[in-house]
């Protein structure tokens, strides 16, 4: 299954509404989680089961969709939320991750 | 507190070998399947490999890319994961992160522990 990430990368300010497409080749229902991965760092869980938050993670983060089409959305951007976001299905094998999109700082 | 640590990264020559471990520490790694995600160099992140729970008897999966080359394994007894890289390839440059599997309601899942990661240079 592959997974789009649209866009690659993006520019925003501080406050602002960001949001992130992830587009399945095939159905994954609600089998998807979302990763934020800062420089030199290891990718940190953000949202699993498409929408769900993780514990610990700041609710201006949200997810949505189902199928083949999910979004990430951050409002409210804040400082530390410029890094590198992928999508992930675990709905079948082999486990895919979207290309990534970089959010950096307008 | 839950940690995972790799160790076992380096460099080595193409057709080379070599085996990378992950330690882990404060939960209880059996109960666990866990994962191998590597990331090359400015790069996206690509699953490589999984190991089940003993439960589900220690059953493996692997990407295409590493099938037949790559094996996954681990010990209980020592709340280590492994996974022996045979044949390296140049394209198999990348830092190697072990991830701890997370059971989610509705048969869902996740990676939410995830060690810092260890390079592995293939290169002449």
């Amino acid at each position: 299954i592959q997974l789009t990430q649209s866009p690659s990368s993006l520019s925003a300010s501080v406050g602002d509404r960001v949001t992130i497409t992830c587009r399945a080749s095939l159905g994954i229902t609600s089998h998807l989680a979302w990763y934020q991965q800062k420089p030199g760092k290891a990718p940190k869980l953000l949202i699993h089961t498409a929408s769900a938050l993780e514990s610990g993670v700041p609710p201006r983060f949200s997810g949505s969709g189902s199928g083949t089409d999910f979004t990430l959305t951050i409002s409210d951007v804040q400082p530390e939320d410029f890094a590198t976001y992928y999508c992930q299905q675990v709905k079948s094998y082999p486990l895919t991750f979207g290309g990534g999109t970089k959010v950096e700082i307008k | 507190e839950v940690q995972l640590v790799e160790s076992g990264g380096g460099l080595v020559q193409p057709g080379g070998s070599l085996r990378l471990s992950c330690a882990v520490s404060g939960f209880t790694f059996s109960d666990h399947y866990m994962d191998w995600v590597r990331q090359a160099p400015g790069k996206g992140l690509e699953w490589v490999g999984r190991i089940r729970n003993s439960v589900n008897g220690y059953t493996t999966e692997y990407a295409a890319s590493v099938k037949g080359r790559f094996t996954v394994s681990r010990d209980d007894s020592k709340n280590s994961l492994y996974v022996q890289m045979n044949s390296l390839k140049i394209e198999d440059t990348a830092v190697y992160y072990c991830a701890r599997r997370v059971d989610l309601r509705g048969d869902n899942e996740a990676f939410d522990v995830w060690g810092q990661g260890t390079m592995v240079t293939v290169s002449s």
